[in-house]
This record gives C-alpha cells, structure tokens and sequence, in this order.
C-alpha cells in the first residue's frame, strides 16, 4: 500500500479560526481516511471519502478529494483547542492502510 | 462502541526477554493488525491478521512474530527483546476488506522500553 504525504507538517492557529491539511498521494485510491491522535483519545477514525466522492462533511469536518489531481484536504471550521492533535490522512488500495507522519496542529485559547 | 484493549499501557523489559503483548477487541471483527509508531518515521504496520490463526508480515516483521488463536485476540511477540524495540505499540482491529469496510478502530497503545 501507499502512503499519503501530509502537508503542512505543522499548523498554529487560534480558536475560532479554521484549519487546513492538505494530503498528497501517487496512485490510484479505493478511499481516503483521515485519523486524529492526541495524548486523551489515542488514534482515531475521523472520515473515510471513497475515491468516486468530490466531498464529505462530518460536524466541523468537511473533507475534499480530487483524483485527478491525487490530492485532499480536511478543513476543521471553528477550531477549538481540543482539536490539537495530529491528523492523518491514509490512502487505501484494497488491503493494509500506511500512515503518512500527520500534520500536527496546535490550537492556541 | 467499538472497543480494542492493550494489555498495559506502560512495559518496562530487559534485553533477550521475551514480550507478550496482548490485544483484545470485542467487535467481532475479522482483521487485526500491530503497529509500532516512532518519532519521525510515523506508524508502521509490523503484522496483520485477517482470520484466526492466519498472519500476513507487514513491513517491518524482523524480530516479532504473533499468534491469533482466537477472532478476538491478537498477541505481538518480541522472541529477544533488543533495545531498538523500544516503541509504542499500536493494535487495531477492522472489518473484513470484503464488507467494503476499512475504517480502522485502535486500542490506546503500550509503550515498551527495552533497557
């Protein structure tokens, strides 16, 4: 399996601003995930956008895919702190997932 | 809610010890899977499982081995410990590829140090 490039490596921004990650990759997808991990919850799923979708939203969450140019992006609206954590996208063929090394944003009170 | 659980989260073990660590999911699901995550290399998948008692090596398998003998448990097993085995441990657990799903669900980690 393939591994997505997360870009930026790190974002600060402040409550109430929004964040952008974007997630580049090489070949051709089945889907794309996104994960979180923070020190409270551990690694956790947040969307999975399958390569024939353009978008998806979940709550604060609104995640884009364009296949033609392999890349995607997640945008956190209204960012809190509690959003600090690292965030991954993973790109899937059919079978294993691989991790790119995640974008890590800090959100300042 | 889906829930995977480590054995410990915290292992302190010699070097030539053998370590058990064990994972426990209570989904039902078919496949499972041990990471190991290191600053500045990310995570990596060591080993996968996706029925009982059959194992696939992902892409760092040297020095681990594991053994599913049960759909709901997954052990990782350190044959001699050395010390660049000293990571945090991952497990996840997921669906069948087959059902279209692969969302993956993950325990909360066991971070051994080897000294």
């Amino acid at each position: 399996s393939q591994q997505g490039e997360e870009d930026p490596q790190a974002l600060s921004i402040q409550e109430g601003e929004n964040a952008t990650m974007n997630c580049s990759y090489k070949t051709s997808i089945n889907n794309l995930q996104w994960y979180r991990q923070n020190s409270g919850r551990g690694l956790v799923h947040l969307i999975l956008i399958r390569s024939n979708e353009r978008e998806k939203h979940s709550g604060r969450l609104r995640v884009t895919l364009d296949t033609s140019k392999k890349s995607s992006s997640l945008l956190i609206t209204a960012s809190r702190a509690a959003d600090t954590a690292s965030y991954f996208c993973v790109v899937s063929g059919y079978s294993t997932l691989t991790f790119g090394k995640g974008t890590m944003l800090l959100v300042s009170p | 809610d889906v829930k995977v659980t480590q054995s410990s989260r915290y292992l302190v073990k010699r070097t030539g010890e053998k370590v058990f660590l064990e994972c426990v999911q209570d989904m039902d699901h078919e496949n499972m899977f041990w990471y190991r995550q290191d600053p500045g290399l990310g995570l990596r998948l060591i080993y996968f499982s996706y029925d009982v008692k059959m194992k696939e090596k992902g892409d760092i398998p040297e020095g681990y081995s594991v053994s599913r003998e049960k759909k709901e448990r997954f052990s990782l097993i350190l044959e001699s410990a050395s010390t660049n085995q000293t990571s945090m441990y991952l497990c996840a657990s997921s669906l069948s590829w087959d059902r279209g799903s692969y969302e993956q669900y993950f325990g909360p980690g066991t971070r051994l140090t080897v000294t």
